[in-house]
């Protein structure tokens, strides 16, 4: 079946760096989600991506597209330690006769203050 | 503002016990969502609805049951609770290809 690989497993920065995680796939999808999910709670939306190549801020987030529709990256910029949760990418795709939604693994970041 | 409401944040109970999880979404969407989420398998499909009757079977339905009789409300029963059940449950309601989450209910089967 479809697969999102998404990498690092997890990140432990110190404030005010950089973040980038990725997802990558073998298949083609026509829409990248990104979630944040705090401990505890459910998953937030924190950009969709429509379009191969787009490109998509959320404050300090950024998201992109690949060209491909294989993959998409996030980066967070000038962390800070409310940035801590667990992200998710996940790509909307049609399997079998029905749209589905396919999760990454997630990625866990801590942020040392 | 997109709203999800779970009817229980947390939940004990007893193996073959009949449960009952609620959703309700306020913005008129007409798919809506059944996971179930563990540690080490992720995010993983129960049961979908496209529409008030309606049900799909997701990737892992065995064990429960849906039921959609308002467009607005999703729920999920387990009809004999065991405690492989216990888990995270996350509803969700779509917008375009957006899913969007409820807070989810801890259940804990005992």
């Amino acid at each position: 079946g479809q697969q999102l690989n998404q990498s690092p497993q997890s990140m432990f920065i110190q404030e005010g760096e950089d973040v980038s995680m990725n997802c990558t796939s073998s298949s083609i999808f026509n829409t990248w989600l990104w979630y944040k999910q705090e401990p505890g709670e459910g998953p937030v939306l924190l950009i969709a991506l429509y379009k191969a190549g787009e490109l998509t801020s959320n404050g300090r987030l950024t998201a992109q597209f690949g060209i491909t529709r294989k993959d998409s990256f996030l980066n967070i910029s000038a962390s800070i330690p409310s940035d801590v949760g667990i992200y998710f990418c996940a790509g909307h795709a049609r399997m079998d006769s029905s749209y589905k939604l396919i999760f990454g693994s997630g990625t866990r970041l801590l942020v040392r203050p | 503002d997109v709203k999800v409401t779970q009817s229980s944040r947390y939940l004990v109970k007893r193996t073959g016990e009949k449960v009952f999880l609620e959703c309700v979404q306020d913005m008129d969407h007409e798919n809506m969502f059944w996971y179930r989420q563990d540690p080490g398998l992720g995010l993983r499909l129960i049961y979908f609805s496209y529409d008030v009757k309606m049900k799909e079977k997701g990737d892992i339905p065995e064990g429960y049951s849906v039921s959609r009789e308002k467009k607005e409300r999703f729920s999920l029963i387990l009809e004999s609770a065991s405690t492989n059940q216990t888990s995270m449950y996350l509803c969700a309601s779509r917008l375009r290809n957006e899913q969007y989450f409820g807070p989810g209910t801890r259940l804990t089967v005992t």
